[in-house]
């Protein structure tokens, strides 16, 4: 099956320390997104890659990291300077030239204790 | 101003009743619009897609963009409970820029 998988599903993560989410897509898109999702906010875009080892910044990346050394995986890290980590995290792809659909992955819901 | 505008509701409506779902935005650059539902805890996925003006319809789902006025709109006719989600309008400058999302609106209908 094609499609994008996210990992873990839930997370737990202590104050302070850095966590980092996975996600991995086997439809050979160019383009990775990063979106953080919290109640009555929306979509809101971390980072993302339009090319292997090259991404930018969103409306809210700081706190945030990201590596794309690969063209099916682009993980995430959450680090400690990342003010309010607590949301709703998805990942997407799509093909990076004219209108292509954008498709999401199931999401990881980070909690920090 | 923010790009994109959309009331959040929540919207809660009798089963069979006509849904109208809006969204409106400020850059007249965008060119490609789209409707996304998303359950609970789930990502959203594509509904409907419209390039430039016009009405596009797929079953008892229409999307209608009005680029003069800079409003989209989403109908969904005889509603079911199975509709109940959140509905994202999202726009596009070209294909190779990100989607700009509006905050979505919950839909809730009732059996």
């Amino acid at each position: 099956d094609g499609g994008i998988t996210q990992s873990p599903k839930y997370l737990f993560r202590k104050e302070g320390q850095n966590v980092t989410l996975s996600c991995e897509q086997n439809l050979n898109h160019d383009a990775m997104y990063w979106y953080r999702q919290d109640p009555g906010q929306g979509l809101r875009l971390i980072y993302y890659s339009q090319i292997v080892n090259d991404f930018q910044k969103g409306d809210i990346a700081e706190g945030y990291s990201v590596s794309r050394e690969k063209k099916e995986s682009f993980p995430l890290t959450v680090t400690s300077a990342q003010k309010n980590p607590t949301a709703f995290y998805l990942c997407a792809s799509r093909e990076d030239r004219a209108y292509n659909e954008q498709f999401f992955g199931p999401g990881t819901r980070l909690t920090v204790l | 101003q923010k790009e994109v505008e959309q009331d959040p509701g929540p919207l809660s409506v009798p089963e069979g009743a006509i849904v109208s779902l809006n969204c409106t935005y400020s850059n007249s650059a965008f060119q490609y619009f789209m409707w996304y539902r998303q359950y609970s805890r789930k990502g959203p996925e594509l509904l409907m897609y419209t390039y430039s003006s016009g009405n596009k319809e797929d079953g008892r789902f229409t999307a209608q963009v009005d680029k003069s006025s800079k409003y989209i709109s989403l109908f969904i006719r005889d509603s079911q409970p199975s509709d109940s989600a959140t509905y994202l309008c999202a726009m596009i400058r070209t294909g190779n820029t990100p989607l700009v999302f509006g905050k979505g609106t919950r839909l809730s209908v009732i059996a």
